[in-house]
């Protein structure tokens, strides 16, 4: 059984570029979170998605950031117009349905955002 | 929001010995309570998580505590190999979803 899986594992861009980061979940896992770890501090929560739906996004900046986890396909996070404070590495975590653990989440190996 | 302090930042060990971090907590509500093992370059993963209703957990060489009351659980790891040396982050959360992270405690583990 795959982990979580996030591509691309590094990712460079310049100022005002977009940078868009994806999210396969483990198997059978059906909700998925986002988290970003700025160098040498734990991880924020951003936001918590299930299949075509937000759930929470109350830790993602109101502007320039989105998620979404269509019925097919993997999970996105987009930042447009990326800023040198956007640098950071981001991860994805995957959880079981409600009626499993849902608590326990799996993470991937992270993506890390490099702004030029 | 919940507010998780972690301590200490770092933790240097001679190879045998224990190493224990402690995690406090803010929110009453929060119920689980996960520590994560990072590796450079890794993302985070799972080591042992402990409920509200269970006071200690053991799984070998890894023991987690947990004290509502005081509002705090910490991490035992004994007879710390090499291999043990990476990043610990402890987390609180409801049962639901949001995990709040501590900002991780470096441990080396010198042979």
């Amino acid at each position: 059984n795959a982990g979580v899986m996030q591509n691309p594992r590094h990712l460079v861009r310049r100022r005002g570029q977009e940078a868009r980061l994806r999210c396969s979940p483990m198997k059978g896992h059906s909700h998925v979170y986002w988290y970003r770890q700025l160098p040498e501090e734990g991880l924020k929560f951003m936001v918590y998605l299930q299949k075509e739906n937000i759930i929470d996004e109350s830790g993602m900046p109101k502007e320039r950031f989105s998620a979404e986890f269509p019925k097919e396909g993997p999970s996105i996070l987009r930042i447009q117009q990326v800023v040198r404070g956007d640098s950071a590495a981001y991860f994805c975590a995957s959880s079981p349905p409600l009626a499993a653990a849902v608590d326990t989440q799996y993470f991937g190996p992270g993506t890390r955002l490099t702004v030029l | 929001g919940e507010n998780v302090e972690q301590h200490p930042s770092t933790l240097s060990v001679q190879e045998g010995d224990s190493a224990v971090i402690k995690c406090t907590y803010s929110d009453s509500a929060s119920n689980y309570f996960p520590w994560y093992k990072q590796e450079l370059g890794k993302g985070p993963q799972l080591i042992i998580d402990i409920r509200s209703n269970v006071g200690e957990k053991k799984d070998q060489r890894i023991a987690v505590t947990l004290n509502k009351t005081a509002k705090h659980f910490s991490l035992h790891i004994t007879e710390t190999q090499p291999e043990d040396s990476a990043v610990y982050f402890c987390a609180a959360g409801p049962n639901d979803y949001k995990l709040s992270f501590g900002a991780g405690t470096t441990v080396t583990v010198r042979a």
